[in-house]
């Protein structure tokens, strides 16, 4: 069974930082990997999708980079903003299930 | 463009009791799914539907039941409530693009059993 993890799971951050959040999978037959935003009491926001074939993918501040073969993802947020705070959260397919990690709340502090 | 939506936002079942719960996406997505969130244990599936007329089981499918008679819908039943049921619950929904498969999410609905 996919396994998926998240760390840190908190995170805490002056603003302007840039930083990086982890997620691991024990299964490399992935066929993407999809990066989601969740604010307090709302549903999930899709940030960034990596599909297998690709090393990584870029939107504004973030950038999310895969390495399939050794089960890691991470996600690069540059210049944080006290609006970035939310939780995040990794997952992975194998095409017809979805795995997710617990995923890393993260403050950036004004 | 409405996206997902989920119907109802809230709702307080007694144990034992039964409801529907209807997820519908306007996207003309293939794959549709159900996830119910808990503190400290992620999202964790419920069950899933890769077609109209189509279902299949999560991680987690005892206790609900599912339907895909359109494709825009997916309804997802809780017979005989329980409290380990109070959760969140989300729909989802992805087209069958390739290796894409990205996932778009309904807004949730929260589910308290007493």
């Amino acid at each position: 069974k996919q396994e998926v993890t998240q760390i840190p799971a908190a995170l805490s951050v002056p603003e302007g930082e840039n930083l990086v959040l982890n997620c691991s999978f024990t299964d490399s037959a992935i066929y993407n990997l999809q990066w989601f935003r969740q604010d307090p009491g709302k549903g999930l926001t899709s940030l960034l999708l990596i599909q297998s074939s690709q090393r990584e993918q870029t939107s504004g501040r973030l950038n999310a980079s895969l390495d399939k073969s050794s089960g890691r993802s991470t996600l690069y947020i540059a210049a944080s903003q006290p609006g970035d705070s939310a939780t995040y959260l990794c997952a992975v397919t194998n095409g017809n299930q979805f795995y997710f990690g617990t995923g890393t709340s993260l403050t950036v502090i004004p | 463009n409405a996206g997902v939506t989920q119907t109802p936002k809230f709702r307080v079942l007694k144990t034992g009791q039964s409801m529907t719960l209807l997820c519908a996406q306007d996207m003309n997505h293939e794959y549709m799914y159900w996830y119910r969130q808990d503190p400290g244990m992620g999202l964790r599936l419920i069950h899933y539907s890769v077609g109209e007329g189509t279902t299949a089981k999560g991680e987690v499918p005892d206790g609900y039941n599912v339907s895909r008679l359109k494709k825009q819908n997916f309804l997802l039943g809780l017979e005989s409530a329980a409290p380990s049921q109070t959760s969140v619950y989300f729909c989802a929904s992805a087209p069958r693009q390739g290796g894409a498969y990205e996932q778009y999410f309904g807004p949730g609905t929260r589910l308290t059993v007493t």
